[in-house]
């Protein structure tokens, strides 16, 4: 049973719109999360996280937000860009401890972004 | 340049054959871990290590075995390799220290292994 639930394996968006990406999880005790992006042939990149003491988190183009008592998360790409193109994963980990994080993986969004 | 080195990239076995996965990082991160990746079901841990000579088993462990000597090396043992462990194989690193704002992992560019 997946705890980490990505339920879109696709997504298309024109260029210069919004890309919303979606992530649920079962687990109660996640208490940190991230966004990693993957191209093809290549390792995931961390792009964004967010604690639960906070519901927003932004970097430049990209917005993480956190309901909790929906236990949902979204990544927001504002514009999108035909650079986006990638396989996007949503990961989860229990609060954090001070020697290193496992973290649960959804099973990935791959958005594409059309010019 | 700085990061996680995987070798091989690509690795043909067959069934019953063993093989080393290697993983070095020149970051000086204490923890380490494996990670598998298929189709639909994300990334998922094999072992994980948070300092050398410390290892423990994660979500897929059998099958697989790992040491950690140095800070920098985490090598994954298959012991002998059967059609379901074909997948793409990720290592990845981070710092285990509690304080940073970031606590997420960098990953090597992965093995795509094929067990025939």
């Amino acid at each position: 049973d997946q705890q980490v639930k990505q339920n879109s394996p696709s997504l298309s968006v024109q260029e210069g719109r919004i890309s919303i990406l979606n992530c649920d999880y079962t687990n109660s005790m996640f208490d940190y999360f991230l966004w990693y992006k993957k191209y093809p042939a290549e390792g995931p990149t961390f792009l964004i996280s967010i604690s639960s003491i906070k519901d927003k988190n932004e970097d430049g183009r990209f917005t993480v937000f956190l309901n909790k008592s929906a236990k949902h998360l979204s990544l927001h790409i504002v514009p999108s860009q035909p650079g986006d193109s990638a396989v996007y994963f949503c990961a989860a980990t229990p609060i954090l401890r001070n020697y290193g994080q496992n973290f649960v993986f959804g099973p990935g969004t791959r958005l594409s972004v059309l010019p | 340049n700085a990061g996680v080195t995987q070798t091989p990239k690509f690795q043909v076995l067959k069934t019953g054959q063993s093989m080393t996965l290697q993983c070095a990082q020149d970051m000086n991160h204490e923890y380490m871990s494996w990670y598998r990746q298929d189709p639909g079901m994300g990334l998922r841990l094999i072992h994980y290590s948070v300092g050398a000579g410390i290892t423990d088993q994660g979500e897929v462990p059998n099958g697989y075995n790992v040491s950690r000597s140095t800070t920098e090396d985490f090598p994954l043992r298959l012991l002998s390799a059967a059609p379901s462990q074909t997948s793409v194989y990720f290592c990845a690193s981070s710092y285990s220290s509690g304080g940073r704002e970031d606590y997420g992992y960098t990953f090597g560019s992965g093995t795509r292994l094929t067990v025939v």
